[in-house]
């Protein structure tokens, strides 16, 4: 079964609120990764985490910030986030880093920031 | 240049034809393609792996030709469910990162 949920499905914040983004997979995969995604655009790599280290930011800014608690729990942690913020975000896995491994997608998380 | 470039679209085709998407990719490197397909409003879900010797997966034909550093797909007797955006998708040599098309979108109508 290929498949990464992630919670929750919508969420609208404000500017100064915290918030986190969930997502958890029971694959056995070693490899998870954030994404985010515009209206019309195609998704932008975010965070790379490999056996539970980051392993890659795409320079994303502060306001963002990811942990991994264990090898089938990715979050990220939104704070003081900007109205520009406001997308799709997708977490993904795979059964490693690295070539060769396809990703799987879950389901996404609509943000709106006011 | 992109490093991934597709024809955005839109295709609009009849029921039961044949269409076929390209892909040009700057990366001479790149180790992995794959194309994924994404709905409106969903998350992108992987379609196949572009192997170089080409493959096939039902109505579903990928190909690869490295020298031209080009992809295609081709999709046979469409059907209404096949209405999507057609995401390319490489992975560059050595890195983790996989890089996406802008994406093609085909309508499919009765």
């Amino acid at each position: 079964d290929t498949e990464v949920t992630q919670t929750p499905k919508h969420l609208v914040m404000g500017m100064t609120n915290k918030k986190s983004l969930k997502c958890e997979q029971h694959m056995g995969h070693r490899a998870m990764y954030w994404y985010k995604q515009k209206a019309k655009k195609p998704p932008e790599l975010m965070f790379v985490y490999s056996y539970e280290k980051l392993s890659i930011n795409e320079s994303v800014p502060s306001r963002f910030s990811p942990e991994c608690p264990n090898s089938s729990l990715l979050n990220l942690h939104l704070h003081a986030l900007q109205p520009e913020d406001s997308a799709l975000y997708l977490c993904a896995s795979s059964p490693g880093q690295g070539v060769l491994y396809e990703q799987y997608f879950g389901p996404g998380t609509r943000l709106t920031v006011t | 240049r992109k490093e991934v470039e597709q024809d955005p679209g839109p295709f609009n085709v009849p029921e039961g034809a044949t269409v076929a998407f390209n892909c040009t990719y700057s990366n001479s490197a790149s180790q992995s393609l794959f194309w994924y397909r994404q709905d409106c409003r969903k998350e992108p879900k992987l379609l196949m792996s572009v192997y170089s010797s080409g493959n096939e997966d039902g109505r579903f034909t990928a190909q690869l030709n490295r020298a031209s550093q080009y992809i295609s797909l081709l999709i046979r007797d469409s059907k209404l469910s096949d209405s999507a955006t057609y995401l390319c998708v490489v992975n560059p040599y050595n890195t983790d990162k996989l890089i996406f098309g802008t994406g093609t979108r085909l309508q499919v109508f009765p």
